[in-house]
C-alpha cells in the first residue's frame, strides 16, 4: 500500500521555466512533508519542509505547497536550472519517532 | 558530503549468504535510520535507532536486523539472501532523535547484489 504517491516518475522543463512536482498521499495522519533531492551514486539530500499547519513554505527557487483536503503536495522551483536535474523524493511523516515514508521519485530533466 | 559514511559500497553475494552493511552517523548525531531502495521503488524505511536502542521499525523482514553501537555507529545484518533482497541500502542519521522535523541526512548507499 503506497502511501506516499508521486505519479509522474519524470517529468522535463526548460531551464528558466517552472518545473512542477507533484505528490499524493493517503494517510491523514501524516503531519510533516519533506522534498528530498538525490543525484545519481549520491544519497538524498534535504531540500524543503513543511508542517501540516502551514499551507505554504518557501526557500529561495522552491517553494512546497500542502493541500491538506485534497492530500496534496507540490513543489515548484523557480526558474529552474540545469543543476536541478535529479530525482525528487516527496517524503512524509505522522510525528513521533521519524518514521518518514517516501514517494517513488520523480526524474526531474532541466533542458539548457 | 553528507558527513555520513557507509561501507562496503558494493557488495555482491549468493543465495543463502549472510552480509554485514556499515554505517557511521554524522558527528555528533544520535539517531540512524536504516532505508531500503529497490528497483522503482521509493525508499522503504527498514528501522531506527537511537543512541543505542530501537526507536522505530518499519517494513524490515525477520531476516534482517541492525543494532547501534556506544560509539553510535550502526550496522544492518542481512541473512538468508534472497534475490529479491537486491538494493540500494541506505543510512541515514538526525540530531535529535525525537521529534519528527529534524533533517535526515543520508550516506551514499550500498548497492547490494544478490546473484
Amino acid at each position: 500500500d503506497q502511501q506516499v504517491k508521486q505519479n509522474s516518475p519524470s517529468l522535463s522543463v526548460q531551464e528558466g521555466r517552472i518545473s512542477i512536482l507533484n505528490c499524493d498521499y493517503t494517510n491523514s495522519m501524516f503531519d510533516y512533508f519533506l522534498w528530498y533531492k538525490k543525484y545519481p551514486a549520491e544519497g538524498p539530500t534535504f531540500l524543503i519542509s513543511i508542517s501540516s499547519i502551514k499551507d505554504k513554505n518557501e526557500d529561495g527557487r522552491f517553494t512546497v505547497f500542502l493541500n491538506k483536503s485534497a492530500k496534496h503536495l507540490s513543489l515548484h522551483i523557480v526558474p529552474s536550472q540545469p543543476g536541478d536535474s535529479a530525482v525528487y523524493f516527496c517524503a512524509a511523516s505522522d510525528g513521533g519517532y521519524q518514521k518518514v515514508t517516501f514517494g517513488t521519485g520523480t526524474k526531474l530533466q532541466v533542458i539548457p | 558530503d553528507s558527513g555520513v559514511t557507509q561501507t562496503p559500497k558494493h557488495l555482491i553475494t549468493a543465495t543463502g549468504q549472510r552480509v554485514t552493511l556499515r554505517c557511521s552517523p554524522r558527528s555528533g548525531d544520535l539517531s540512524v535510520y536504516w532505508y531500503q531502495q529497490s528497483l522503482d521503488q521509493g525508499l522503504q524505511f527498514l528501522i531506527q535507532y537511537y543512541n543505542g536502542e530501537e526507536r522505530a521499525k518499519g517494513n524490515i523482514l525477520e531476516r534482517f536486523s541492525a543494532q547501534q553501537f556506544p560509539d553510535l555507529h550502526s550496522e544492518l545484518n542481512l541473512s538468508s539472501l534472497e534475490l529479491g533482497d537486491s538494493a540500494l541500502y541506505f543510512c541515514a542519521s538526525s540530531g535529535q532523535g525525537g521529534g519528527n522535523t529534524d533533517t535526515q541526512y543520508f550516506g551514499p548507499g550500498t548497492r547490494l547484489t544478490v546473484l
